[in-house]
């Protein structure tokens, strides 16, 4: 079965660096796209980043372009979220999910159809 | 960004209800609408996409409809383990999501 576990949340200062990291087991890795998607404390869901199957595109919320870096290693099924920079609004549960198109590409036309259990990030001095 | 607003925000109801929960996004996003349910403390889990079609392994008892910018998901007899917060979000363009909608037991 599909799973998809992170690790690497924290707490971190304001302008501190985290890296994220998710590993996939249950399905052929370097076939799906793959999303981060975080979740502040009481609030909605917010997309935050996509690399396509391969690693060859990524793309970023506006509020994150510049500080985040997504990327994988397919040789180790493994999705990471390198966040530089980091602010105190940026403090969420990190979910990494899995696209539910194979071979995805882009962002847009998919959904999010496995997610891993988060991690928390927490930005505070 | 295409904007997506759920209503209500939040709702009471009772087991053995039939409810529904309203998508309305600021543009057309022709059928590219999903669903997800998410219970306290867990991650969101995958209901519906294409507005209508059932993820496998959802009860009957979800169904979700609308084209356009209207969309809605129905539940139609609650069990227990559907009171929870419910999220839809486009995939159109960049994915967004509503701002959740939290079912809650009378």
């Amino acid at each position: 079965q599909v799973q998809l576990v992170e690790s690497g949340g924290g707490v971190v200062q304001p302008g501190g660096s985290l890296r994220l990291s998710c590993a996939a087991s249950g399905f052929t890795f370097s076939s799906y796209g793959m999303h981060w998607v975080r979740q502040a404390p009481g609030k909605g869901l917010e997309w935050v980043a996509f690399m396509r199957y391969d690693g060859n595109d990524k793309y970023y919320v506006d509020s994150v372009k510049g500080r985040f870096t997504i990327s994988r290693d397919n040789s180790e099924n493994t999705l990471f979220l390198q966040m530089n920079s980091l602010r105190p609004e940026d403090t969420a549960v990190y979910y990494c999910a899995k696209d539910s198109r194979f071979w995805s590409g882009h962002p847009s036309e998919g959904s999010f159809d496995y997610w891993g259990q988060g991690t928390l990030v927490t930005v505070s001095s | 960004d295409i904007q997506m607003t759920q209503s209500p925000s939040s709702l009471s109801a009772s087991v053995g209800d039939r409810v529904t929960i309203t998508c309305r996004a600021s543009q057309n996003i022709r059928s590219y609408l999903n669903w997800y349910q998410q219970r306290p403390g867990k991650a969101p889990k995958f209901l519906i996409y294409g507005a209508s079609s059932l993820q496998s392994g959802v009860p009957s008892r979800f169904s979700g409809s609308g084209s356009g910018t209207n969309f809605t998901v129905t539940i139609s007899s609650l069990q227990p383990e559907d009171f929870a917060t419910y999220y839809c979000q486009q995939s159109y363009s960049t994915p967004t999501f509503g701002q959740g909608t939290k079912l809650e037991i009378k």
